[in-house]
């Protein structure tokens, strides 16, 4: 089925370690999404890209880094994972060129940093 | 700035009953109005949005909802409730008069169907 895949769908990382979130869309969607979700907090934006070769700080990019290696792909990198970042993460796309609501989101990447 | 509350982070209601979900935002300008719902361990879908076309919005699923400018409301109803209803919703905005800029969600309200 056509939509957003993220790998992995959990992982638990030590205070320190780096890991990359992978996320790859396959609807031809212009603009990607990295936000995290903690509870009694809604989703906050972390970064974004609007179009192949850009990308943009949201809210809460701290601590993370983003490579939007193609059209399909966007992945999210924590060089130094601290338990702050336990969290549940999700990519999302839209077919626009800037930055909107998304339309797609991908099932989400459960880390636990210990 | 922009702003969206959700009121009650908890909400039962009985198979085939009223569903009402709140939502209050703050803006300055003519927002656009956004409601998500995920179900358990998956991404959000896209229940509905408003863009100033019609003040009454209809969504998949049987849901819709109304803006009230006056009172700074953006409510999520369903008249009967299902059973695979039961999940998390979320209000969001984005707000600056156009469709463009960054969504802001709301805390969310966790949504509970008894038989």
């Amino acid at each position: 089925n056509a939509g957003v895949t993220q790998t992995p769908k959990f992982q638990v990382l030590k205070t320190g370690q780096s890991m990359t979130l992978q996320c790859a869309q396959d609807m031809n969607h212009n603009s990607m999404y990295w936000y995290r979700q903690d509870p009694g907090m809604g989703l906050r934006l972390i970064y974004y890209s609007a179009s192949e070769g850009t990308t943009d700080k949201g809210e809460v990019p701290n601590g993370y880094n983003v490579s939007r290696l193609n059209k399909r792909e966007f992945s999210l990198r924590l060089e130094s994972a601290a338990p702050s970042q336990t969290s549940v993460y999700f990519c999302a796309s839209s077919e626009s060129r800037e930055l909107t609501q998304p339309q797609h989101f991908g099932d989400g990447t459960r880390l636990s940093i210990l | 700035a922009q702003s969206v509350t959700q009121l009650g982070s908890h909400v039962s209601v009985s198979e085939g009953a009223l569903v009402l979900l709140r939502c209050n935002y703050s803006s300055s300008v003519p927002p656009y109005l956004f409601w998500y719902v995920q179900y358990p361990n998956q991404g959000l879908q896209l229940l509905l949005k408003y863009t100033s076309a019609a003040t009454l919005v209809k969504g998949i699923n049987g849901f819709e909802a109304e803006f009230k400018k006056s009172e700074t409301s953006f409510h999520l109803t369903k008249p009967s409730a299902h059973m695979s209803d039961a999940a998390e919703y979320f209000c969001a905005v984005i707000s600056g008069g156009t469709s463009y800029g960054k969504l802001t969600f709301g805390q969310g309200t966790i949504l509970t169907v008894h038989p």
